[in-house]
């Protein structure tokens, strides 16, 4: 129940494509949904974050879209550009009985010139 | 935004000797952090939650006294690798929370990387 499925494991796209990466969890406690980059030997960075009683976030060119009733939750990255390649990792946070934080497997994406 | 350092970036040790390796928040009190385990490719695995003045709170499957954690202060909790094996090679982030800005953000390190001959 504390799982986050996170798929693809893979993603190559073209330049200005629409990269989408989706997640699911079981644990309907988990009630903050956070999405960060890393990149190669480095630690992860926060990228956007959404709360379940949201439907859709927007920042830049990163957007969360959040099915609370589906508990899926996915990040779409408008006009991806080659520093865009990262791997992607969505996560789930859960506060009762002491703050955690689930990591999904990752998504490695790359991002062709 | 709010910073966390770690201290050293790598390290390279041999085995059956003992690590420690820190982590600072620059910026603000951190009174809960977080320290995980990164192997190749693959995700983030919490091992411990640490507390400032108290004990942390370690994961199922991680060996306490083999990953001994202090958080004496506000802005420093510490991770020692006792007995160290190749086995333990890997890449050890910590993260941070503060109070100040948000309830569930947290702020990662830029990470440790271990190795151990």
């Amino acid at each position: 129940q504390q799982q986050v499925k996170q798929s693809p494991q893979s993603l190559i796209v073209q330049k200005g494509g629409i990269p989408i990466i989706n997640c699911a969890y079981e644990n309907t406690a988990f009630d903050y949904f956070p999405w960060y980059q890393q990149f190669p030997g480095k630690g992860p960075a926060l990228l956007i974050a959404i709360r379940p009683d949201v439907s859709e976030k927007k920042e830049g060119r990163f957007t969360i879209s959040f099915n609370k009733s589906a508990k899926q939750f996915s990040l779409h990255i408008m006009d991806s550009q080659p520093g865009d390649s990262a791997t992607y990792f969505c996560a789930a946070s859960i506060k009762t009985g002491g703050f955690k934080t689930i990591f999904g497997a990752g998504t490695r994406l790359f991002v062709k010139a | 935004g709010a910073v966390v350092s770690q201290h050293p970036s790598w390290v390279i040790c041999k085995s059956g000797t003992s690590v420690k390796i820190e982590c600072r928040s620059l910026d603000f009190q951190a009174t809960t952090m977080f320290w995980y385990r990164q192997f190749p490719k693959q995700s983030l695995m919490l091992m411990a939650t640490s507390n400032e003045g108290s004990k942390a709170t370690y994961e199922q499957g991680v060996e306490k006294d083999k990953f001994l954690i202090n958080h004496a202060s506000l802005t420093l909790s510490t991770l020692t690798v006792t007995s160290a094996h190749p086995e333990d090679s890997s890449f050890y982030i910590c993260s941070a929370r503060d109070p100040g800005t948000g309830v569930y953000e947290q702020y990662f390190g830029p990470g440790t990387r271990l190795t151990v001959t």
